[in-house]
């Protein structure tokens, strides 16, 4: 059973451009989380959502960021007009389960995107 | 959420026993402890979780005390392979978002 996916791995982008990063989950899961790890820094919780809904967006920046997890295919994190700052690993996880229920969440290898 | 408190870091001899202090005095009746770690350069990886009782699996032991408010890992013959971030999360379920702390940065000597 394959683990998460993330791609691409690293991905460098000029300011202003845009990056999208992907997460397929575990099979059978459909539960996918985005965490953000800024250098020197621990990880923030970004987005909660199920397949074709956001459950929780709280840890979300209020523009440029966005988020899907579309009934067929991975899960996007879509950055638009990417500044210095957004420099970072972004992780994504998955859990088969959802609220309520005791389970862990199973993490990606990250994308590392460089803005420069 | 429940405020935790851990050593920035820690050092062990690789094959020594290795004890990971988490406090939790503030933690809710239902939340879980659920400890991950992080390696160098890569994703957080789940370690083990417990309500109550002190619990066993193939990477560590987890020791609760009784009135909950702390929590030790316990890494029973440390190697190179374990020298990571170890972060400790009262969470009622572990499918909320998780709140990542600092953690204790684990180093093992060889």
């Amino acid at each position: 059973n394959a683990g998460v996916m993330q791609n691409p791995r690293h991905l460098v982008r000029r300011r202003g451009q845009e990056a999208r990063l992907r997460c397929s989950p575990m099979k059978g899961h459909s539960h996918v989380y985005w965490y953000r790890q800024l250098p020197e820094e621990g990880l923030k919780f970004m987005v909660y959502l199920q397949k074709e809904n956001i459950i929780d967006e709280s840890g979300m920046p209020k523009e440029r960021f966005s988020a899907e997890f579309p009934k067929e295919g991975p899960s996007i994190l879509r950055i638009q007009q990417v500044v210095r700052g957004d420099s970072a690993a972004y992780f994504c996880a998955s859990s088969p389960l959802g609220q309520g229920l005791v389970d862990t969440q199973y993490f990606g290898p990250g994308t590392r995107l460089t803005v420069l | 959420d429940a405020k935790t408190t851990q050593p920035n870091s820690m050092e062990s001899n690789e094959e020594e026993p290795v004890h990971l202090p988490c406090n939790h005095s503030t933690i809710s009746g239902t939340d879980y402890i659920h400890w991950y770690r992080q390696l160098p350069s890569q994703g957080p990886e789940y370690v083990i979780h417990g309500l109550t009782s002190n619990v066993n699996n193939r990477m560590a032991s987890l020791a609760i005390a009784e009135d909950r408010k702390s929590s030790t890992l316990i890494l029973h013959r440390a190697t190179l392979r374990d020298a990571a971030v170890y972060y400790c999360i009262p969470d009622p379920s572990g499918n909320t978002p998780l709140v990542f702390g600092k953690g204790t940065r684990l180093s093992v000597i060889a």
